[in-house]
């Protein structure tokens, strides 16, 4: 089965600093990942996705995340971190069932991403 | 674009009411998505719909809920009845033929 797993349930990073937050994932044949933040109240965002080629992928506020096959995992940067960043983000793994990908998501558990000033 | 609307907002009710959650997704996708989240067991997935028809429903959690798409437009989620286990915020979201999806800003659900 498709999983996707985010290993730190909290991310601390100050103002300005880069920020990774991690992802790594389980898959049968080629993964689509995908990233989504949510802020407090609200649904989830979406910030980037992969599905083929550049193994750098670049997504929106700044966001990029790197493909890594070799070691299953697809992490979210940023060079410089905001203190509007600060909120909660998804990893996600198209689901694929019989052979075929679906359009079903499978979400990670989430990373809080806190930012301090 | 108005994104995918959902109501109400918050609800509040008694256990062993009837609840039912409501979607609009955005027009011209295809896919309906219905998710439940909480802190214990995160994002799940209930159940998606494409082109109004129900496609996966293994994830409802039992009989007691009940998932419509009667057009294109519109969705209904319904919960019979309710307990305060199924307190939770309630994602509707739509795709096209592939992701991403799009998220409504959900529904919180409290049972008391």
């Amino acid at each position: 089965a498709q999983s996707v797993a985010q290993p730190e349930d909290q991310v601390n990073v100050a103002e300005g600093n880069p920020l990774t937050v991690k992802c790594t994932y389980s898959v049968s044949g080629n993964p689509y990942l995908f990233w989504y933040v949510q802020y407090p109240n609200r649904g989830l965002q979406f910030l980037l996705k992969y599905i083929t080629g550049d193994n750098l992928v670049k997504g929106s506020y700044g966001f990029e995340a790197e493909f890594n096959k070799s070691q299953t995992s697809f992490h979210l940067k940023k060079p410089s971190a905001l203190v509007s960043d600060s909120a909660l983000y998804f990893c996600a793994v198209r689901d694929v069932r019989y052979g075929g990908a679906t359009n079903k998501l499978i979400f990670g558990t989430g990373t809080l991403l806190a930012v301090q000033p | 674009d108005a994104g995918v609307i959902q109501s109400p907002r918050h609800e509040v009710t008694e256990m062993g009411q009837e609840v039912t959650l409501r979607c609009k997704p955005i027009s011209g996708h295809d896919y309906l998505f219905w998710y439940r989240q909480t802190m214990m067991r995160g994002l799940e997935l209930l159940i998606y719909f494409n082109n109004n028809v129900p496609i996966d429903d293994s994830g409802m959690p039992e009989d007691r809920f009940s998932a419509k798409m009667p057009n294109a437009s519109f969705s209904t989620l319904k919960i019979q009845p309710s307990e305060p286990r199924d307190s939770a915020v309630y994602f509707c979201a739509s795709s096209k033929d592939s992701p991403p999806l799009h998220f409504g800003n959900g529904t919180r659900l409290t049972v008391t």
